[in-house]
């Protein structure tokens, strides 16, 4: 069964570096979306993106965050300068949109520490 | 601001028994409505999706949807200490185009 796959699994950096979380979606899915859930807490959605544009973004997701859709297959997260509160696990997700159908599947994450 | 209120828990049922899990939700304008299963430490994993006032089944699961009272609910029978986890309601805004989250019920089932 096909599912959304992201590296590394566990990142741990500086505060100030900058980091990239990578995923594959699931290939014939057409939406892409990133979330981040701090722990003991509940998941947020940080952005969506479509056809190679953002389609929809929260407030968490400020300047210094950007994503990209480098080739045909990775969708990757950037952090420009991590702060201590961007320790989090991030989720990967796509979906087929169909209508208001919209079945998100999550990818296993990727723990972000950052010291 | 769009909200998705669920019990915190934890529920604890034993084997063999149905639990019962609830979320409300405010954005009168939603229109379709996830349970996601999230085991400690892991993804969450999508297990029912419902868009239609009533009841779906699908196994062991039904959600019950009442757009009127903006009210999601998930039935589990015949629980087995496997389905222990904690239970994420997901409501999608088709206005908005996200996925809000409850903060999740802990289920307990007791072998």
């Amino acid at each position: 069964e096909p599912e959304v796959t992201q590296t590394p699994s566990h990142q741990v950096t500086q505060m100030g570096q900058e980091v990239i979380l990578r995923c594959v979606p699931i290939s014939n899915h057409l939406y892409f979306y990133w979330y981040r859930q701090i722990l003991g807490q509940k998941v947020e959605f940080l952005v969506s993106f479509y056809n190679n544009e953002i389609s929809e973004k929260s407030e968490i997701f400020d300047d210094q965050f950007s994503v990209e859709r480098p080739d045909g297959s990775n969708f990757t997260l950037k952090i420009r300068s991590t702060k201590l509160e961007d320790s989090a696990m991030y989720f990967c997700a796509s979906s087929v949109i169909r209508g208001s159908y919209n079945e998100q599947f999550f990818g296993p994450g990727t723990r972000l520490t950052v010291l | 601001q769009k909200e998705v209120e669920q019990n915190s828990g934890p529920l604890s049922v034993p084997e063999g028994a149905i639990a019962s899990l609830n979320c409300t939700y405010s954005d009168r304008g939603s229109q379709s409505f996830f349970w996601y299963r999230q085991y400690s430490g892991k993804s969450p994993e999508l297990i029912m999706f419902i868009y239609s006032n009533g009841d779906k089944e699908d196994g062991r699961f039904t959600a019950q949807l009442n757009k009127a009272s903006q009210y999601v609910s998930l039935l589990i029978r015949d629980s087995q200490p496997s389905d222990s986890a904690t239970y994420l309601c997901a409501v999608y805004s088709g206005s908005a185009r996200q996925l809000t989250f409850g903060s999740g019920t802990q289920l307990t089932v007791l072998p």
